[in-house]
């Protein structure tokens, strides 16, 4: 089962920062908070990861709990190809730990 | 760099045939993946190879499913016979080292 919780839906303006909230109350010590999102019709697209400290990339920001029970993806500009399935998962830090994808967040940027 | 390839990229069905699924996975990257996304959920993994060997098989239903990475690059997964509870979106994703993972397009079964 998935270790983290996710609303089921959201929606943002175009042009406006997304925050999108994850529980994962029950994260060891040694897992990592990874974040994809799926467009329809399309495979799942890796975003960020993170351990502890706040993560930035050219898609996104992981804002991580000092007590890691919890995150916020943001997307600091939402444009409609925003518009996806976003999965927060919970991962172990070894090649066999899994991905185990929940039902995610559908987000849905309006004009 | 080119991505992950998948073919082909819908199949339609009738059940008790049989069914096979190709990936072409990114160049260099050691470990390959196959999911099944049932319509309205989160892919679940069925099977993970590093190289031509299987890590991880748990969630494959031997009695119908096999997977295959010869020489340790393409991946064939097979279904037969086929079920309608098979009707899916079936994934194929790589890693180089293991931690992130980049998808294909996907296949669509329909099973009748």
């Amino acid at each position: 089962d998935a270790k983290t919780t996710q609303p089921p839906s959201m929606d943002c303006a175009e042009g406006r920062a997304a925050n999108l909230p994850c529980n994962h109350s029950t994260i060891s010590g040694n897992e990592y908070v990874y974040w994809y999102r799926q467009i329809h019709s399309q495979g799942p697209q890796y975003i960020i990861h993170g351990l502890k400290n706040n993560e930035t990339n050219e898609m996104a920001s992981l804002i991580i709990t000092e007590d890691r029970k919890s995150s916020t993806l943001i997307l600091p500009h939402a444009t409609l190809r925003d518009t996806a399935v976003y999965y927060c998962i919970v991962r172990g830090q070894y090649n066999t730990d899994k991905l185990i994808f929940g039902t995610g967040t559908r987000l849905q940027v309006f004009p | 760099e080119a991505g992950v390839a998948q073919s082909p990229r819908y199949k339609i069905i009738e059940k008790r045939q049989s069914v096979a699924f190709w990936c072409n996975p990114i160049s260099g990257h050691a470990t390959l993946y196959w999911y099944q996304q049932i319509l309205g959920q989160g892919p679940k993994l069925l099977i993970q190879f590093q190289n031509n060997g299987v890590v991880d098989d748990s969630q494959l239903p031997k009695d119908r499913f096999s997977a295959e990475r010869l020489k340790g690059v393409d991946s064939t997964l097979k279904i037969q016979p086929a079920k309608l509870e098979d009707s899916a979106v079936y994934l194929c994703a790589s890693s180089p080292s293991g931690d992130t993972q980049y998808f294909g397009p996907g296949t669509r079964l329909t099973v009748l």
